[in-house]
């Protein structure tokens, strides 16, 4: 059974520049979450995906925006990046089956200057 | 609304002593509660869940929470520290639908 994987590991982007994050799910998850965890802080909610569509967002501006694809894996855009976007992006996948089980991926340093 | 707050930030214990970690959280909704373990440079893993039935749930490692509805608490405790034991802990609520909260974290550290 392959785990969540994401990548790149690291990234380093200039503000205003537009950035592309990847997350496979775990095999057998048909849902997919993205988290944005600060220095010092825990992940917060961005959006879910589920079956291709969003399936709820938390509290980020529309330059967030998320696909997901037919294998269920998905990615994150960011659009106009600002100096506070700067943050460990995490992927959690899950099954949907009711176990509420989230699997998370390693994440996505992104550095933004 | 759901909000989760962990008290302490930081948390040093000797090993070999008790872990104890807290956790109050805040839910409109009867609460799924969750503690994930974060070590550096790594996602999260969970450590153990509540969602119904018994209260006093056990998780991976030796790590056991117990869900108090009075309280609004789900405090992560384990017995005996083990220097692997040494990460970050996150509580977590969920909506039942599809959001996780999670609180700001407790970075544990274990003492030889």
């Amino acid at each position: 059974e392959t785990g969540v994987t994401q990548s790149p590991t690291h990234l380093i982007k200039t503000r205003g520049q537009q950035v592309t994050l990847r997350c496979s799910s775990q095999s057998g998850h048909n849902t997919v979450s993205w988290y944005q965890q600060a220095l010092g802080q825990g992940p917060q909610f961005i959006f879910q995906y589920y079956r291709e569509e969003e399936n709820g967002r938390g509290n980020f501006p529309p330059r967030f925006s998320g696909l997901q694809f037919p294998n269920y894996s998905s990615e994150l855009n960011v659009n106009a990046l600002e100096l506070d976007d700067s943050a460990l992006y995490l992927c959690a996948s899950s099954a949907n089956d009711g176990t509420y089980e989230q699997y998370f991926g390693p994440g996505t340093r992104l550095t933004v200057t | 609304a759901q909000s989760v707050t962990q008290l302490g930030s930081h948390v040093s214990v000797s090993e070999g002593a008790l872990v104890l970690l807290r956790c109050n959280y805040s839910s409109s909704v009867p609460p799924y509660l969750f503690w994930y373990v974060q070590y550096p440079n790594q996602g999260l893993q969970l450590l153990l869940k509540y969602t119904t039935g018994a209260t006093l749930v056990k998780g991976i490692n030796g790590f056991e929470a117990e869900f108090k509805k009075s309280e609004t608490s789900f405090h992560l405790t384990k017995p005996s520290a083990h220097m692997s034991d040494a990460a970050e802990y996150f509580c977590a609520v969920s909506d039942r639908v599809n959001k996780f909260y999670f609180g700001s974290g407790t970075k544990l550290n274990v003492k030889p």
